[in-house]
């Protein structure tokens, strides 16, 4: 199985502060990497997928970078409603398999 | 408007087993591969297993093989999870996803029902 890892695992953070999120996969997966953010107590939402290409009705300052093994997720200007657990996925071969998550916290 | 509904949830016995279902509407249901993923209490997200649009594949995480099956109804637009020797460790919440046509990322979720397998 491919097993992924996401740093930091928390993190604080002031609203207007650029973030980046890191998930690094055990072997290539070209660009099979979505982003997903889950509010408590709700679905989570579709962010990113393939690694780069923003989901529908996503915000612009969400952004998904990397290929191969190395990925990150950044957020440019931090609002209020941005606070969430955010999960990276890889879609290359199953069993698919989650990050342990990143939850982003009002500083 | 897209809605993914799931049902079933419950609390039951170690080794009992239980089905949940999961109803689409505002999608060509059929178009779409479909996914159950589930997430333990204060957890981080778990798929689970996943069937082809005509239900001629279906794939399990190690953890359910032989226990879960995955099966869908199109003419039903529907989507099912029959759970049998249910354990401690199968308790979650169960959402259903969707992933469209020629793609490989979930972009739709159900609400989600939560199962709680305790004596």
């Amino acid at each position: 199985d491919i097993q992924m890892t996401q740093s930091p695992s928390s993190l604080s953070a002031s609203v207007g502060d650029r973030v980046t999120i890191t998930c690094r996969a055990s072997q290539s997966i070209k660009t099979f990497l979505n982003w997903y953010q889950q509010k408590p107590g709700k679905a989570p939402k579709l962010l990113i997928y393939y690694a780069s290409s923003l989901g529908t009705g996503v915000p612009s300052r969400f952004s998904g970078s990397g290929s191969g093994t190395d990925f990150t997720l950044t957020i440019s200007s931090l609002r209020p409603e941005d606070f969430a657990i955010y999960y990276c996925q890889q879609s290359s071969s199953v069993p698919f398999t989650f990050g342990g998550g990143t939850k982003v916290e009002i500083k | 408007e897209v809605q993914l509904v799931e049902s079933g949830g419950g609390l039951v016995q170690p080794g009992g087993s239980l089905r949940l279902s999961c109803a689409a509407s505002g999608i060509t249901f059929s178009n779409y591969w479909m996914s159950w993923v589930r997430q333990a209490p204060g957890k981080g997200l778990e798929w689970v297993a996943n069937i082809k649009q005509d239900g001629s594949e279906k794939y399990y995480v190690e953890s359910v093989k032989g226990r879960f099956t995955v099966s869908r109804d199109n003419a039903k637009n529907s989507l099912y999870l029959q759970m049998n020797s249910l354990r401690a460790e199968d308790t979650a919440v169960y959402y259903c996803a969707s992933t469209p046509i020629f793609k490989d990322h979930f972009d739709y979720w159900g609400r989600g029902t939560l199962v709680t397998v305790s004596s």
